[in-house]
């Protein structure tokens, strides 16, 4: 089926390990975001591609970083695992001038940091 | 900026009984506004848009949002719960920037409960 997947669904880090989550879209959208999802506190934007080759922070950048390996994948890496970066972590994307389409997200990623 | 305040954290109805999910935003351009449904342990599904035009919008599964621009509202409704509809409900405007693209700003989330 098209749409958003992202690899693991679940991950379970020790504190200072690093590790790499990824997003691939077969819908061959420009834009895609990462966020995270807290409870009581909605999605907050991590990074975001606003097509290939290019990535700029959002609301909650500090402990990652991103890479847009090509218009399909975009990743995001986490170099020093913290506790407070337990949460769940949605990518999503979207084409670019057709914003009525609302985005598409992944079925997330359900990270636990201990 | 713009930003997004849904009031109630969590909202309880009876089974047939009138959903109301409220939800606030704030821009200083014409907002395309959007209702997001996610059910446990999944990701979010679009429920319905506002772009231009008619101010009631009809999405998926029964709901449907009115847009009332001196309100700076968009609430979500639905006549008749059914237990179906238990859920978390984000509402969120988009930011559209020069180059098309774009950034959806999301509120903090209602969870709905339904109960018999």
């Amino acid at each position: 089926n098209a749409g958003v997947t992202q690899t693991p669904k679940f991950q379970v880090l020790k504190t200072g390990q690093s590790m790499t989550l990824q997003c691939a879209q077969d819908m061959n959208h420009n834009s895609m975001y990462w966020y995270r999802q807290d409870p009581g506190m909605g999605l907050r934007l991590i990074y975001y591609s606003a097509s290939e080759g290019t990535t700029d922070k959002g609301e909650v950048p500090n402990g990652y970083n991103v890479s847009r390996l090509n218009k399909r994948e975009f990743s995001l890496r986490l170099e020093s695992a913290a506790p407070s970066q337990t949460s769940v972590y949605f990518c999503a994307s979207t084409p670019v001038g057709r914003v009525l389409e609302g985005y598409t997200f992944g079925s997330g990623t359900r990270l636990t940091v201990v | 900026a713009q930003s997004v305040t849904q009031l109630g954290s969590h909202v309880s109805v009876s089974e047939g009984a009138l959903v109301l999910l409220r939800c606030n935003y704030s821009s200083s351009v014409p907002p395309y506004l959007f209702w997001y449904v996610q059910y446990p342990n999944q990701g979010l599904q679009l429920l319905l848009k506002y772009t231009t035009g008619a101010t009631l919008v009809k999405g998926i599964n029964g709901f449907e949002a009115e847009f009332k621009k001196s309100e700076t509202s968009f609430h979500l409704t639905k006549p008749s719960a059914h237990m179906s509809d238990a859920a978390e409900y984000f509402c969120a405007v988009s930011e559209v920037y020069p180059g098309g693209y774009n950034k959806l700003i999301f509120g903090a989330g209602t969870r709905l409960a339904v109960h018999p």
